[in-house]
């Protein structure tokens, strides 16, 4: 079964503004993980987040987690044409040493 | 250094066909996973090979198999393909490391497979 849940499964928003994601998992994680995967192509990764963490930061990303929840959210900020792709959580659960990949959240910059 | 490379990076074959796909990790890393991409399942996960052991493996038929060398590149084979087996492959490779499973992965450009 899936670990990880993205919501929304698909994001439109005008270059400039600031896209928000969220991820829902179900066991507890030793980390959490975003990667962006341009059309058909392999994933990069973007940042990861430790369980013990509430917030991390690189360039224009943000990510947080809420433990008590079982949540994350990716804020990018300033959005650029670039940033269109789809953007996928991976959680690490405690004791299991396989990653987890939800289904994605499609996000399209508008110019 | 070199990304993760994958071969072939496109394959077409037929029903009851065999395939072979193989990975060439970033030099250094000792794990290599695969996984499977559909539009309907997303990111599944096929299995792990650390130091050319099986350390993980997801919920695939036995028709899906894979191995590591001893320079850690990897093969995956499919056998008696079907229909539903079209996606795309995608290699990952990590360091691995034992603990801590800070475990970012790099992921190769991935083989299309596409069944007939």
């Amino acid at each position: 079964s899936q670990q990880g849940e993205e919501d929304p499964q698909a994001l439109s928003i005008q270059e400039g503004e600031n896209a928000t994601m969220n991820c829902s998992y179900k066991t507890s994680i030793n980390n959490l993980q975003w990667y962006r995967q341009n059309s058909g192509r392999g994933l990069v990764h973007l940042i990861l987040i430790r369980s013990n963490e509430r917030e991390k930061h690189s360039g224009r990303l943000r990510v947080t987690l809420d433990t008590s929840k079982k949540s994350s959210s990716l804020l990018i900020t300033a959005s650029r044409a670039a940033d269109t792709a789809s953007y996928f959580c991976a959680t690490v659960p405690n004791r299991d040493d396989k990653i987890i990949f939800g289904k994605g959240t499609r996000l399209h910059i508008l110019p | 250094k070199a990304g993760v490379t994958q071969t072939p990076r496109y394959l077409i074959k037929t029903r009851g066909q065999q395939v072979t796909l193989s990975c060439s990790p970033i030099s250094g890393h000792r794990s290599v996973s695969w996984y499977q991409q559909t539009p309907g399942q997303g990111l599944q996960f096929l299995f792990e090979y650390f130091s050319e052991t099986q350390r993980n493996k997801g919920n695939f038929p036995g028709r899906f198999s894979g191995r590591q060398f001893s320079n850690s590149r990897s093969e995956m084979n499919v056998s008696t393909l079907e229909l539903g087996d079209s996606a795309l492959y995608l290699c990952a490779s990590s360091q691995g490391a034992a603990s801590g499973r800070e475990n970012e992965q790099f992921f190769g450009p991935g083989t299309r497979l596409t069944v007939l």
